[in-house]
């Protein structure tokens, strides 16, 4: 079984659309991320959610909206979409280390958004 | 926050060949992982390895944490090791990892 999964693997879609990446993980992990990898290959921190609390947001545009219903699945929903949203969005996800875990941190397959 | 670099930003090797990647980090870490993206953009955990010595097959990595570097090591290279190699460390907390920017490797036949 897949630790952590998105979904879709891959979208297209037009400019000023709204679209949804699902993602959720069946590792019991407390702590769930949303990173951005740009055509340079760089991979940022986008949000960092803890039993469903939103505890990390870096400066992303108000246009993305995290959303964890529980600490097993955290989903991220872009509104108004722009070119420059195009790239590749990897959800992943950690054990707490105040919650006896050592922070690994474990990748999906990431979600390759195309904005035409 | 914390600046991770890593050298050589491209390297490009003959199968058979060893080589080191080499991961520098600007402060005390207390997480220090290794990633291999495939050319499929998967993400694969290689080491958890904030300090120490850890060898799994051909690849083993070091990580002096006083020295604030961590090293891996690939011997034999085969072909399916190209891909991107990611160091990504955490300084304090649970803080998200913060990443470099990779070292491209591609092994050719």
């Amino acid at each position: 079984d897949t630790a952590v999964s998105q979904t879709p693997k891959y979208l297209v879609t037009q400019m000023g659309n709204d679209k949804s990446i699902k993602c959720e993980q069946n590792l019991g992990h407390d702590t769930m991320y949303w990173y951005k990898q740009d055509s340079k290959k760089f991979l940022k921190i986008m949000f960092s959610y803890n039993n469903k609390e939103l505890i990390i947001n870096e400066t992303v545009p108000n246009r993305f909206s995290p959303k964890s219903p529980d600490k097993a699945h955290l989903n991220l929903h872009i509104n108004s979409l722009e070119l420059g949203d195009s790239a590749v969005y990897f959800c992943a996800s950690s054990q707490d280390l105040a919650s006896n875990g050592n922070g690994e941190l474990f990748f999906g397959e990431g979600s390759r958004l195309t904005v035409l | 926050g914390i600046q991770v670099e890593q050298s050589p930003p491209d390297l490009i090797l003959q199968e058979g060949a060893n080589s080191t990647l080499r991961c520098n980090f600007s402060d005390s870490v207390n997480n220090l992982q290794w990633f291999h993206q495939n050319p499929w953009g998967q993400l694969i955990n290689l080491f958890y390895i904030p300090s120490g010595t850890k060898q799994n097959g051909r690849l083993s990595a070091t990580t002096v944490a006083t020295e604030r570097y961590s090293l891996l090591y690939i011997s034999s290279s085969q072909t399916t090791d190209s891909g991107v190699y990611f160091c990504a460390v955490r300084n304090s907390g649970n803080t998200p990892l913060v990443f470099g920017k990779g070292t491209r490797l591609s092994v050719i036949a």
